[in-house]
């Protein structure tokens, strides 16, 4: 099983749409979850970290559920802006370990 | 603030040469870490560090080297260049362990 596991899309959905994302990882235990976005030949850059309760900035939502080892991001009422690539990070820290996994990305076209 | 900065953008190696990818970061992080990018594909850890004069292996460090002399700086050096090192090389630098990562805006590397 991969460490980090994410459906590679394309995610091609209208303006408007919702549109879910999940992600799976495999060290149960890890401590910290993001989603970063990452354009078109550009850097990743974090678009929001991930916490237990689950967490909402704007249109965008991220859950954690440890019991299942999943994160997933929700996108509401989807613009042109958010094509990209949405990349799933999860983190371990260790008595002299650290492991900081990227899973390969979703990519999200949203149409005109 | 310039975050991280990295150089060169672009590169172009002939098989066998050697090469060092420069890296900055003036946020005072702790943490630093190199990173490749192949088209279609996750990113894959090189070599990261936790703090000046302490470096450690990543998932691929197989014909890269790396030091951290000092906290700001990090490079990257290729030795004997393969067309297999062909890719887009991102520095990034956190302030530790599962805090939030900053990319560089990435360095293309092609080896022919």
């Amino acid at each position: 099983r991969k460490e980090v596991e994410q459906d590679p899309g394309p995610f091609n959905v209208p303006e408007g749409a919702t549109v879910a994302f999940n992600c799976t990882y495999s060290n149960s235990a890890s401590q910290s979850f993001f989603w970063y976005r990452q354009d078109c030949r550009k850097e990743p850059k974090l678009l929001m970290s991930v916490y237990s309760s689950g967490n909402e900035d704007g249109r965008f939502t991220a859950q954690l559920n440890r019991a299942s080892q999943y994160i997933s991001l929700l996108i509401r009422d989807s613009k042109l802006s958010d094509s990209a690539s949405y990349l799933c990070v999860v983190a371990y820290s260790g008595a002299g370990s650290y492991q900081l996994t990227f899973g390969k990305g979703t990519k999200l076209s949203v149409i005109p | 603030n310039a975050g991280v900065t990295q150089t060169p953008k672009f590169r172009i190696l002939k098989i066998g040469q050697s090469m060092t990818l420069q890296c900055t970061q003036d946020m005072n992080h702790n943490y630093m870490y190199w990173y490749r990018q192949d088209p279609g594909m996750g990113l894959k850890l090189i070599y990261y560090s936790v703090g000046a004069g302490i470096t450690d292996k990543g998932e691929v460090p197989n014909g890269y080297n790396v030091s951290r002399s000092t906290t700001e700086d990090f490079p990257l050096r290729l030795e004997l260049a393969a067309p297999s090192q062909t890719s887009v090389y991102f520095c990034a630098s956190s302030i530790r362990a599962g805090n939030t990562i900053y990319f560089g805006e990435g360095s293309w590397l092609t080896v022919v």
